[in-house]
């Protein structure tokens, strides 16, 4: 059974950093890219990064560009996501997920329970 | 940037009822269309992917249509445990992802 485990959220000032974590299990997690969603408190979801199984190959939405930072330990079977220059908008739940291809992204097939993200002064 | 919409963002409805659910996007996605489920303060769950495949597990209840810009989700009998927000999700090969703003179904 696919598990995923999301880590490290909290509250940071804005122009902080804090690096999630998201600890997989149960299937074969080289051969999976994975992504991050996120969800402002009672909104909708947002498409943050994505990234190859390998991790060579990165993506991600124009609102985090250049501040934000994904990557996979695959022997460690798990997934980072490093925020700098934090805003208040970015203050959400963030869901790690599998996506059903190796290299690009499709569909999320299996998300984890997701952990907070505040950002405030 | 293609932009999802959905319609309606609230529906109310009673079990045992046929409920559909529309998603348009802003330009052509061929069949590159998602669904998810979400309950309240759980993450999504995937039901539906390119735009008609069921997920394991999902009740057959469940089914999609569409291609293009107009896409729909389909309850068929809905069933108490179907009470939830719905959204579409579309992929292109920039690559990137774009959610819907989600459709909440509530108990009439």
């Amino acid at each position: 059974e696919v598990h995923l485990a999301e880590s490290g959220g909290g509250l940071v000032q804005p122009g902080g950093s804090l690096r999630l974590s998201c600890a997989a299990s149960g299937f074969s997690f080289s051969k999976y890219a994975m992504t991050w969603v996120r969800q402002t408190l009672g909104q909708g979801l947002e498409w943050v990064s994505s990234i190859g199984g390998s991790g060579g190959t990165t993506y991600y939405a124009d609102s985090v560009k250049g501040r934000f930072a994904i990557s996979r330990d695959n022997p460690k079977n798990t997934l980072y996501l490093q925020m700098n220059s934090l805003r208040a908008e970015d203050t959400a739940v963030y869901f790690c997920a599998k996506d059903i291809g190796e290299n690009t992204v499709t569909m999320f097939e299996s998300w984890g329970q997701g952990t907070l993200v505040t950002v405030s002064s | 940037d293609i932009q999802m919409t959905q319609s309606p963002s609230f529906l109310s409805a009673s079990v045992g009822d046929r409920v559909t659910i529309t998603c348009q996007a802003s330009q052509d996605i061929s069949n590159s269309l998602n669904w998810y489920q979400q309950k309240p303060g759980k993450a999504p769950k995937a039901l539906i992917f390119d735009v008609s495949n069921l997920e394991t597990g999902v009740p057959s209840r469940f089914s999609g249509s569409g291609s293009g810009t107009h896409f729909t989700l389909t309850i068929s009998s809905l069933q108490p445990e179907d009470f939830a927000t719905y959204y579409c999700q579309q992929y292109d090969n920039l690559p990137r992802a774009t959610f819907g703003p989600g459709t909440k179904v509530d108990l009439k």
